[in-house]
Protein backbone atom coordinates (compact mmCIF):
# COMPACT_ATOMS: atom_id res chain seq x y z
CA UNK A 1 0.00 0.00 0.00
CA UNK A 2 1.04 3.67 -0.89
CA UNK A 3 0.53 6.54 1.14
CA UNK A 4 1.57 10.56 1.26
CA UNK A 5 1.74 13.03 4.34
CA UNK A 6 1.65 16.59 3.75
CA UNK A 7 3.13 18.34 7.43
CA UNK A 8 1.37 21.22 6.98
CA UNK A 9 -2.18 21.26 6.64
CA UNK A 10 -1.23 25.83 6.45
CA UNK A 11 1.62 28.12 5.07
CA UNK A 12 1.07 31.50 5.60
CA UNK A 13 3.81 33.31 3.68
CA UNK A 14 4.23 36.81 2.88
CA UNK A 15 4.47 37.85 -1.00
CA UNK A 16 7.90 37.56 -3.27
CA UNK A 17 9.26 35.12 0.17
CA UNK A 18 10.12 31.79 -0.43
CA UNK A 19 7.82 28.55 -0.02
CA UNK A 20 8.41 24.84 0.72
CA UNK A 21 5.87 22.84 1.38
CA UNK A 22 7.08 19.35 2.62
CA UNK A 23 5.73 15.49 0.96
CA UNK A 24 6.52 12.22 2.19
CA UNK A 25 5.49 8.62 0.79
CA UNK A 26 5.46 5.40 1.95
CA UNK A 27 5.60 2.75 -1.34
CA UNK A 28 7.26 -0.66 -0.97
CA UNK A 29 7.91 0.16 -4.54
CA UNK A 30 9.36 2.18 -7.11
CA UNK A 31 6.86 5.29 -7.64
CA UNK A 32 5.84 8.08 -9.61
CA UNK A 33 5.40 11.57 -7.76
CA UNK A 34 2.93 14.44 -8.55
CA UNK A 35 2.73 18.04 -6.78
CA UNK A 36 -1.16 19.24 -8.33
CA UNK A 37 -2.46 23.04 -6.83
CA UNK A 38 -6.17 23.29 -6.56
CA UNK A 39 -7.56 27.21 -6.85
CA UNK A 40 -11.17 27.73 -5.06
CA UNK A 41 -13.81 25.84 -7.18
CA UNK A 42 -11.86 25.14 -9.57
CA UNK A 43 -10.17 21.33 -10.35
CA UNK A 44 -6.97 20.05 -9.51
CA UNK A 45 -3.78 21.32 -12.06
CA UNK A 46 -0.58 19.01 -12.34
CA UNK A 47 2.11 21.48 -11.13
CA UNK A 48 4.90 18.85 -11.98
CA UNK A 49 5.84 15.27 -11.93
CA UNK A 50 8.70 13.11 -11.55
CA UNK A 51 8.92 9.78 -13.41
CA UNK A 52 12.56 9.06 -13.21
CA UNK A 53 15.81 10.50 -14.24
CA UNK A 54 16.90 13.57 -12.63
CA UNK A 55 15.90 14.65 -9.26
CA UNK A 56 15.48 18.29 -9.37
CA UNK A 57 12.02 18.53 -11.16
CA UNK A 58 10.87 22.09 -12.83
CA UNK A 59 6.71 22.59 -13.49
CA UNK A 60 4.80 25.42 -14.34
CA UNK A 61 4.58 28.94 -12.31
CA UNK A 62 8.42 28.66 -11.35
CA UNK A 63 7.64 25.60 -8.80
CA UNK A 64 10.23 23.09 -8.38
CA UNK A 65 9.95 20.04 -6.39
CA UNK A 66 13.45 17.31 -5.38
CA UNK A 67 13.21 13.57 -5.18
CA UNK A 68 14.52 12.62 -2.61
CA UNK A 69 14.15 8.77 -2.52
CA UNK A 70 16.40 8.12 1.07
CA UNK A 71 14.01 10.69 2.57
CA UNK A 72 11.62 9.58 0.94
CA UNK A 73 10.51 12.59 0.08
CA UNK A 74 9.59 15.29 -2.69
CA UNK A 75 9.14 18.74 -1.14
CA UNK A 76 7.89 21.46 -2.89
CA UNK A 77 9.70 25.01 -3.76
CA UNK A 78 9.18 28.36 -4.95
CA UNK A 79 11.81 31.11 -4.43
CA UNK A 80 9.26 34.05 -4.60
CA UNK A 81 5.57 33.92 -4.41
CA UNK A 82 3.11 36.10 -5.35
CA UNK A 83 -0.73 36.33 -4.60
CA UNK A 84 -1.93 34.34 -7.38
CA UNK A 85 -0.36 31.47 -5.92
CA UNK A 86 -2.51 31.59 -3.09
CA UNK A 87 -4.24 27.86 -3.53
CA UNK A 88 -4.41 24.66 -1.63
CA UNK A 89 -1.44 22.39 -3.53
CA UNK A 90 -1.78 18.33 -3.19
CA UNK A 91 1.35 15.91 -3.35
CA UNK A 92 0.12 12.47 -4.84
CA UNK A 93 1.75 9.27 -5.57
CA UNK A 94 1.35 6.34 -8.04
CA UNK A 95 3.05 2.95 -9.18
CA UNK A 96 3.02 0.67 -11.37
CA UNK A 97 1.68 -1.78 -8.69
CA UNK A 98 -1.24 0.67 -7.82
CA UNK A 99 -3.07 0.23 -11.02
CA UNK A 100 -2.98 4.23 -12.49
CA UNK A 101 -5.10 5.53 -9.03
CA UNK A 102 -3.16 8.53 -7.65
CA UNK A 103 -3.02 8.46 -3.97
CA UNK A 104 -3.15 12.29 -2.74
CA UNK A 105 -1.82 13.89 0.93
CA UNK A 106 -4.28 15.91 2.89
CA UNK A 107 -3.17 19.16 1.19
CA UNK A 108 -1.32 22.48 2.36
CA UNK A 109 -3.09 25.51 1.84
CA UNK A 110 -0.55 28.34 1.24
CA UNK A 111 -1.84 31.97 1.96
CA UNK A 112 0.59 34.80 0.34
CA UNK A 113 0.44 38.01 2.40
CA UNK A 114 0.87 41.62 0.93
CA UNK B 1 -9.31 22.91 -26.46
CA UNK B 2 -11.64 21.64 -24.21
CA UNK B 3 -11.03 20.24 -20.62
CA UNK B 4 -12.79 18.05 -18.25
CA UNK B 5 -16.47 19.05 -17.52
CA UNK B 6 -18.96 18.27 -15.24
CA UNK B 7 -22.57 18.83 -14.56
CA UNK B 8 -24.12 19.73 -12.26
CA UNK B 9 -21.33 22.02 -10.69
CA UNK B 10 -23.88 21.78 -7.28
CA UNK B 11 -26.47 19.51 -6.01
CA UNK B 12 -28.06 19.47 -3.13
CA UNK B 13 -29.99 16.06 -1.94
CA UNK B 14 -32.33 15.00 0.36
CA UNK B 15 -31.09 12.10 2.43
CA UNK B 16 -32.35 8.77 0.55
CA UNK B 17 -32.71 10.49 -3.42
CA UNK B 18 -30.77 9.00 -5.89
CA UNK B 19 -28.46 11.13 -7.74
CA UNK B 20 -26.64 11.46 -10.64
CA UNK B 21 -23.03 13.11 -11.47
CA UNK B 22 -22.01 13.49 -15.34
CA UNK B 23 -17.99 13.75 -16.59
CA UNK B 24 -17.05 14.58 -19.96
CA UNK B 25 -13.88 13.76 -20.40
CA UNK B 26 -11.07 15.25 -22.95
CA UNK B 27 -11.88 13.79 -26.39
CA UNK B 28 -9.63 11.08 -27.14
CA UNK B 29 -8.88 10.14 -23.61
CA UNK B 30 -8.79 6.33 -23.14
CA UNK B 31 -8.63 6.60 -19.02
CA UNK B 32 -11.12 8.27 -16.90
CA UNK B 33 -11.25 8.53 -12.99
CA UNK B 34 -13.50 9.07 -10.16
CA UNK B 35 -12.53 11.00 -7.22
CA UNK B 36 -14.33 11.78 -3.70
CA UNK B 37 -12.99 14.61 -2.20
CA UNK B 38 -14.01 15.50 1.64
CA UNK B 39 -14.07 18.74 3.04
CA UNK B 40 -10.30 19.50 4.03
CA UNK B 41 -8.95 16.17 2.94
CA UNK B 42 -7.02 15.36 -0.65
CA UNK B 43 -9.02 13.29 -3.42
CA UNK B 44 -9.54 9.58 -2.56
CA UNK B 45 -10.02 7.21 -5.62
CA UNK B 46 -13.17 5.32 -6.53
CA UNK B 47 -13.17 4.31 -9.74
CA UNK B 48 -11.18 3.84 -13.07
CA UNK B 49 -12.16 2.77 -16.85
CA UNK B 50 -10.33 2.21 -19.54
CA UNK B 51 -12.81 2.86 -22.30
CA UNK B 52 -16.10 1.12 -21.39
CA UNK B 53 -14.26 -1.53 -19.13
CA UNK B 54 -14.71 -0.61 -15.35
CA UNK B 55 -10.81 -1.80 -14.23
CA UNK B 56 -10.96 -0.67 -10.68
CA UNK B 57 -13.87 -0.03 -8.38
CA UNK B 58 -11.69 -1.12 -5.32
CA UNK B 59 -12.45 2.68 -4.34
CA UNK B 60 -16.44 2.98 -4.26
CA UNK B 61 -17.20 2.93 -0.46
CA UNK B 62 -20.85 0.75 -0.37
CA UNK B 63 -22.96 -1.13 -3.43
CA UNK B 64 -25.12 2.28 -3.41
CA UNK B 65 -22.35 3.85 -5.54
CA UNK B 66 -22.46 2.91 -9.28
CA UNK B 67 -20.29 4.03 -11.82
CA UNK B 68 -20.54 3.52 -15.60
CA UNK B 69 -19.16 4.76 -19.21
CA UNK B 70 -20.87 2.56 -21.97
CA UNK B 71 -19.93 3.88 -24.74
CA UNK B 72 -16.75 4.82 -23.61
CA UNK B 73 -16.48 9.20 -23.44
CA UNK B 74 -19.01 9.95 -21.00
CA UNK B 75 -19.36 8.93 -17.41
CA UNK B 76 -22.00 8.86 -14.84
CA UNK B 77 -21.33 8.54 -10.98
CA UNK B 78 -24.87 7.33 -9.51
CA UNK B 79 -25.43 7.14 -5.99
CA UNK B 80 -28.41 5.33 -4.68
CA UNK B 81 -30.06 6.77 -1.43
CA UNK B 82 -28.15 9.16 -0.21
CA UNK B 83 -26.32 9.89 2.85
CA UNK B 84 -25.19 12.57 4.66
CA UNK B 85 -21.33 10.92 4.79
CA UNK B 86 -22.06 11.30 1.13
CA UNK B 87 -21.47 14.75 1.01
CA UNK B 88 -18.39 16.06 -0.72
CA UNK B 89 -16.59 17.13 -4.14
CA UNK B 90 -16.97 14.19 -6.44
CA UNK B 91 -13.90 14.86 -9.18
CA UNK B 92 -13.39 13.06 -12.42
CA UNK B 93 -10.44 13.11 -13.99
CA UNK B 94 -9.06 11.92 -17.56
CA UNK B 95 -5.88 10.76 -19.09
CA UNK B 96 -4.22 9.94 -22.74
CA UNK B 97 -3.06 6.72 -21.74
CA UNK B 98 -0.18 6.89 -23.98
CA UNK B 99 1.75 4.51 -21.93
CA UNK B 100 1.23 1.51 -19.89
CA UNK B 101 3.41 2.39 -16.75
CA UNK B 102 0.76 4.51 -15.08
CA UNK B 103 2.63 7.54 -15.85
CA UNK B 104 0.22 9.89 -17.58
CA UNK B 105 -1.22 12.94 -16.67
CA UNK B 106 -4.66 13.08 -15.24
CA UNK B 107 -6.51 15.91 -15.96
CA UNK B 108 -9.12 16.83 -13.65
CA UNK B 109 -13.03 18.66 -14.32
CA UNK B 110 -14.01 21.09 -11.46
CA UNK B 111 -15.70 18.59 -9.92
CA UNK B 112 -19.94 18.58 -8.01
CA UNK B 113 -20.13 19.43 -4.92
CA UNK B 114 -22.38 17.58 -3.52
CA UNK B 115 -24.65 18.25 -0.28
CA UNK B 116 -27.21 16.24 1.53
CA UNK B 117 -29.57 16.78 4.24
Amino acid sequence: AQSVTQLDSQVPVFEEAPVELRCNYSSSVSVYLFWYVQYPNQGLQLLLKYLSGSTLVKGINGFEAEFNKSQTSFHLRKPSVHISDTAEYFCAVNSKAAGNKLTFGGGTRVLVKP
Amino acid sequence: GAGVSQSPRYKVAKRGQDVALRCDPISGHVSLFWYQQALGQGPEFLTYFQNEAQLDKSGLPSDRFFAERPEGSVSTLKIQRTQQEDSAVYLCASSLALTVDNTDTQYFGPGTRLTVL
